[in-house]
């Protein structure tokens, strides 16, 4: 089956970097997305991986592996409006996505 | 960038009646569309595929009779909850993505919180 693992939620202190990981297994990869998703909004675009290596983007920052079905998304610089649910997700074979859960971020002052 | 109106952005109902839910591509073409619903707390969980001119690609469970998909133009697809009941109150969300760029993001509208009293 498909499968997206990402951490539940995790903890960071404003001013600080945090990484938050994904792992995958899939049918077939057309690449993998992050999204940040406020409390009671939509989800809006971060970053796009389809190849091996570091993207980044401001603050944040994405990683991929597909060797190890792996990737991670760096924040650095955190603010409080960072707070949010960091969503990974990874287009199959048929160009569908899989969502993981998401993971909840806090940020502390 | 690619913009996605979602409207209403907010609807309360009384249990029986049906809302209508649409979703405009502002500034592109979107040949498929996909509707997700998502429970407080909980992950996306996408309910359906939209194409343009053809039915609708509904998940395992979701009741197409109740949750009507239409997707007249490249712009617009409209979902329709028909005889909302209390337990159909959540988060819907639509997303597209450009025709003929299939790895290109999804781009979501802003959601609507449908509340069935």
């Amino acid at each position: 089956g498909q499968n997206i693992d990402q951490p539940t939620e995790m903890t960071a202190t404003e001013g600080a970097i945090v990484q938050i990981n994904c792992t995958y297994q899939t049918s077939g990869f057309n690449g993998l997305f992050w999204y940040q998703q406020h409390a009671g909004e939509a989800p809006t675009f971060l970053s796009y991986n389809v190849l091996d290596g570091l993207e980044e983007k401001g603050r944040f920052s994405s990683f991929l592996s597909r060797s190890k079905g792996y990737s991670y998304l760096l924040l650095k610089e955190l603010q409080m409006k960072d707070s949010a649910s960091y969503l990974c997700a990874v287009m199959d074979s048929n160009y569908q996505l899989i969502w993981g859960a998401g993971t909840k971020l806090i940020i502390k002052p | 960038g690619a913009v996605v109106s979602q409207h209403p952005s907010r609807v309360i109902c009384k249990s029986g009646t049906s809302v209508k839910i649409e979703c405009r591509s502002l500034d592109f073409q979107a040949t498929t569309m996909f509707w997700y619903r998502q429970f407080p707390k909980q992950s996306l969980m996408l309910m359906a595929t939209s194409n343009e001119g053809s039915k609708a690609t509904y998940e395992q469970g979701v009741e197409k009779d109740k949750f009507l998909i239409n997707h007249a133009s490249l712009t617009l697809s409209t979902l329709t909850v028909t005889s909302a009941h209390p337990e159909d109150s959540s988060f819907y969300i639509c997303s597209a993505r450009e025709s003929g760029k299939e790895n290109s993001p999804l781009h979501f509208g802003n959601g609507t919180r449908l509340t069935v009293t």
